[in-house]
């Protein structure tokens, strides 16, 4: 069936720095990928989203190209901020069934 | 703004008790769902729904059951809670359409003492 690994966290950064949390991902079908966010004690929010190859998706400077060639989705921002503290989810989408998660990845940015 | 509304953000319950949280969307999404989130296990789905009294296993139906009598609203019911059932509950909503994303609600911390 379809599944989604992500990096183990937690990943602990400084601000200012660069962040790569790497998705892949493997699919019978030709799934839509998304990255999603948790802050602590809330649900999760929709973060960006690709539904074909090359796409990339970006929101609040964070960016993940759709990759077929290495069925891969990885998040990328370019300089992380304390607020950016949260746990991470990648996910795909594949026919009307369920959306596929990744177990999160936890960052921790420190001042 | 799209929304999907948890009754309760935390709830504490007593063992054996009958336990029933609530999920109310407002953007017309025909699917439905249920996930429970514990640390180290990542989000693992319980139930959900395509339509009005429809419903699917998820991947850990045991111990609980669900409800759909209208379109908006979907109902989780644990028929007798017990401390494995404590746990952080998430309810979300998606199009019927194929790929489409979901919409997360804030959440429901269940204790069960």
């Amino acid at each position: 069936g379809d599944s989604v690994t992500q990096m183990e966290g937690p990943v602990t950064l400084s601000e200012e720095a660069f962040l790569t949390i790497n998705c892949t991902y493997t699919a019978t079908g030709y799934p839509s990928l998304f990255w999603y966010v948790q802050y602590p004690g809330e649900g999760l929010q929709l973060l960006l989203k690709a539904t074909k190859a090359d796409d990339k998706g970006s929101n609040k400077g964070f960016e993940a190209t759709y990759r077929k060639e290495t069925t891969s989705f990885h998040l990328e921002k370019g300089s992380v901020q304390v607020s950016d503290s949260a746990v991470y989810f990648c996910a795909l989408g594949s026919g009307n069934t369920p959306l596929v998660f990744g177990k999160g990845t936890r960052l921790s940015v420190i001042a | 703004d799209v929304k999907v509304t948890q009754s309760s953000r935390y709830l504490v319950k007593r063992t054996g008790e009958k336990v029933f949280l609530e999920c109310v969307q407002d953007m017309d999404h025909e699917n439905m769902f249920w996930y429970r989130q514990d640390p180290g296990l990542g989000l693992r789905l319980i139930y959900f729904s395509y339509d009005v009294k429809m419903k699917e296993k998820g991947d850990i139906p045991e111990g609980y059951s669900v409800s759909r009598e209208k379109k908006e609203r979907f109902s989780l019911i644990l028929e007798s809670a017990s401390t494995n059932q404590t746990s952080m509950y998430l309810c979300a909503s998606s199009k019927r359409t194929g790929r489409a994303e979901a919409f997360f609600g804030q959440g429901t911390r269940l204790t069960v003492v």
